[in-house]
């Protein structure tokens, strides 16, 4: 079975300052990676995913993501947050092996101050 | 890119009443589409996986009789969450998955609020 686990409940950052979510995963098969962005009672966004190739993934709203295999980890990061990043980001993987089941990290609540 | 949209956004009622939600794949078909049940401020559980024209599969503790689902086309599966109880508050979001590129695509969620 696959888990998640996102280090930080909470990153509080000022305006314009960079930022890394962190991300790590158990799996004893391959997985593919993904980030959603979750804003206040709205349903999830996808940031972008690592499927394959290479180990950096670029996604939508300047956020970049690599994968490391070696310690198991996909963490996020932007190099200047904005007001409007502010939300929950979600860390997930799935097994396209079996069942196709997205299992989420426990969410991570970016707080941009200016 | 693909849309998956949900009906209601949010819904109160009474405890005991029954409540249908809805979701719907508006450009694509979807064999499959998954529910997930979010408490505040916590992250998003499975609760079962929908599959076009046959039984849903459930997660471990999630009680099938409470919540009923049915696929009964290739754009549409509904949620009903049976008697329902203040304890059955909570953030509902559906995805689906598209044929093509296998992506998962999410509803805008439906706040259920049991009184």
């Amino acid at each position: 079975a696959q888990s998640v686990t996102q280090l930080d409940s909470q990153v509080p950052v000022f305006e314009e300052a960079p930022v890394e979510l962190r991300c790590n995963y158990s799996s004893s098969v391959s997985v593919y990676l993904f980030w959603y962005v979750q804003y206040p009672n709205q349903g999830l966004q996808l940031l972008l995913k690592y499927l394959s190739g290479s180990t950096l993934v670029k996604g939508i709203n300047g956020f970049e993501a690599e994968f490391n295999k070696s310690q198991t980890s996909f963490h996020l990061r932007k190099p200047s947050v904005h007001i409007s990043d502010t939300a929950e980001y979600f860390c997930a993987v799935l097994n396209y092996q079996g069942a196709q089941k997205l299992v989420f990290g426990q969410g991570t609540r970016l707080t941009i101050n200016p | 890119g693909a849309v998956v949209s949900q009906h209601p956004s949010w819904v109160i009622c009474k405890s005991g009443t029954s409540v249908k939600i809805e979701c719907r794949s508006l450009d694509f078909q979807a064999t499959t589409m998954f529910w997930y049940r979010q408490f505040p401020k916590q992250s998003l559980m499975l609760m079962a996986t929908s599959n076009e024209g046959s039984k849903a599969t459930y997660e471990q503790g999630v009680e099938k009789d409470k919540f009923l689902i049915n696929h009964a086309s290739l754009t549409l599966s509904t949620l009903t969450v049976t008697s329902a109880h203040p304890e059955d508050s909570s953030f509902y979001i559906c995805s689906a998955s598209s044929p093509n590129t296998g992506e998962l695509f999410f509803g805008e969620g439906s706040r259920l609020t049991v009184l």
